[in-house]
């Protein structure tokens, strides 16, 4: 009964480097979610997927980043060339209904994946 | 565009007192959430309100969805050591896509 898991929990890169998240949600789950939190701020929505769809990217930055969910596999985040201030904690989120209606809203968080720029 | 305004930023209370915060905004939401964050995890939903005026409940928890449909306020009763984290409140995004908004945050810490 695994909830969402991401992978790595901690990841350093240096600046020009390439960084990939990773999101597998939990089972039967075929829409997620990823937020960005600063240090001492709350979670900002980046982007919102369905298998092989993206349905909402308002929240992403528009050069560097980018995200996906293949029919097979996880959900990767990725943010080319990074630089000091993507450092931050990345969540994704997973929900087994489409992303309308009330009863939607309270889906599940996984533990965040760290990433420092040095 | 939306905004959720938290208060007070931080609060540092004593093991057995009650807690109170609240969430406010500019614009008008029809649903609230209260997550809590502990120390290097996500966040995880305690309380969520769908009507303007519903009162819940879940264990020490209370929390009020305000009748304006602009503010909400989480109550903790006779706190214990555990509560220590961030609190955040949180409301659906305009786009209906099932984003969330999240307010700052109130970090409450607890000395036993």
């Amino acid at each position: 009964n695994a909830g969402v898991m991401q992978n790595p929990r901690h990841l350093v890169r240096r600046r020009g480097q390439e960084a990939r998240l990773r999101c597998s949600p939990m089972k039967g789950h075929s829409h997620v979610y990823w937020y960005r939190q600063l240090p001492e701020e709350g979670l900002k929505f980046m982007v919102y997927l369905q298998k092989e769809n993206i349905i909402d990217e308002s929240g992403m930055p528009k050069e560097r980043f980018s995200a996906e969910f293949p029919k097979e596999g996880p959900s990767i985040l990725r943010i080319q060339q990074v630089v000091r201030g993507d450092s931050a904690a990345y969540f994704c989120a997973s929900s087994p209904l489409p992303g309308q209606g009330p009863l939607n809203y309270g889906y599940t968080f996984g533990s965040g994946t760290r990433l420092t720029v040095v | 565009g939306q905004q959720l305004n938290q208060s007070p930023q931080s609060m540092f209370i004593q093991e057995g007192e009650d807690v109170s915060m609240n969430c406010t905004s500019s614009s008008i939401f029809n649903t609230w959430l209260w997550y809590k964050q502990d120390p290097g995890e996500g966040p995880v939903l305690l309380i969520a309100l769908y009507k303007a005026g519903e009162l819940t409940s879940n264990g020490r928890l209370t929390a009020q969805f305000g009748i304006t449909r602009k503010d909400s306020f989480l109550n903790i009763s006779a706190s214990i050591p555990s509560d220590v984290g961030i609190y955040f409140c949180a409301g659906p995004g305009s786009s209906n896509t099932g984003k969330l908004i999240f307010g700052q945050g109130t970090t409450l810490q607890v000395k036993p």
